[in-house]
């Protein structure tokens, strides 16, 4: 356990679907990343959030939509994926931006 | 922006053996972190590490930040251990981001 925790586990959605992946850390974090990992790939950082402020998209869809209420809950929406978007989803958070990272278990997401 | 290579690519292992893992960084960095990413996909943190030299049972590392490389020891190596290992590195100098090796898949054989 890591004190960073990620729901679902695993999703399957269709094209048309809507859906969100959930990050909660119990850490006292103030910054939280989402990170995808596609097969025989580096691990690509999408987005950072520092004490609530989205501080970086790194030229990330417009279909991924994340949102930070607060700095102990992520959520990254999405909508209209395609195929290629399936990849391992892995939320992190860190007590300062860029400092030591702790990573929750990923949402393993398939679009079909 | 940094380069991170990892070597090697892929080991495999006898049960009980020791192995060396590589990760060189083409920058000066304020942050090195290993990871371990277990079958299921969760990056577990072995070490936070920007310098010198830090042991955890089996596990120690070692980064020697002038020369620009870290190293992390596994001894006495344990089916448990198999997976893919990654270093992660952040680039001093004004903001940088967290950049990951491409990692060493590890499995340990019986």
């Amino acid at each position: 356990e890591t004190g960073v925790t990620q729901t679902p586990r695993h999703l399957v959605m269709g094209m048309t679907n809507k859906k969100s992946l959930k990050c909660e850390q119990h850490l006292g974090h103030n910054a939280m990343y989402w990170y995808k990992q596609s097969a025989k790939k580096p691990l690509e950082l999408m987005f950072v959030y520092n004490f609530k402020e989205q501080t970086e998209n790194n030229s990330v869809p417009s279909r991924f939509s994340p949102e930070c209420p607060n700095s102990s809950h992520l959520f990254l929406h999405l909508h209209t994926l395609q195929p290629e978007d399936s990849a391992l989803y892995l939320c992190a958070s860190s007590f300062q931006r860029d400092t030591e990272a702790f990573f929750g278990q990923g949402t393993r997401l398939t679009v079909v | 922006g940094i380069q991170v290579e990892q070597s090697p690519p892929d080991l495999i292992l006898q049960e009980g053996a020791n192995s060396t893992l590589r990760c060189n960084f083409s920058d000066s960095v304020n942050n090195l972190q290993w990871f371990h990413q277990n079958p299921w996909g969760q990056l577990i943190n072995l070490f936070y590490i920007p310098s010198g030299t830090k042991q955890n049972g089996r596990l120690s590392a070692t980064t020697v930040a002038t020369e620009r490389y870290s190293l992390l020891y596994i001894s006495s190596s344990q089916t448990t251990d198999s997976g893919v290992y990654f270093c992660a590195v952040v680039a001093s100098g004004g903001y940088q981001k967290v950049t990951f090796g491409t990692g060493t898949k590890l499995q340990v054989i019986p």
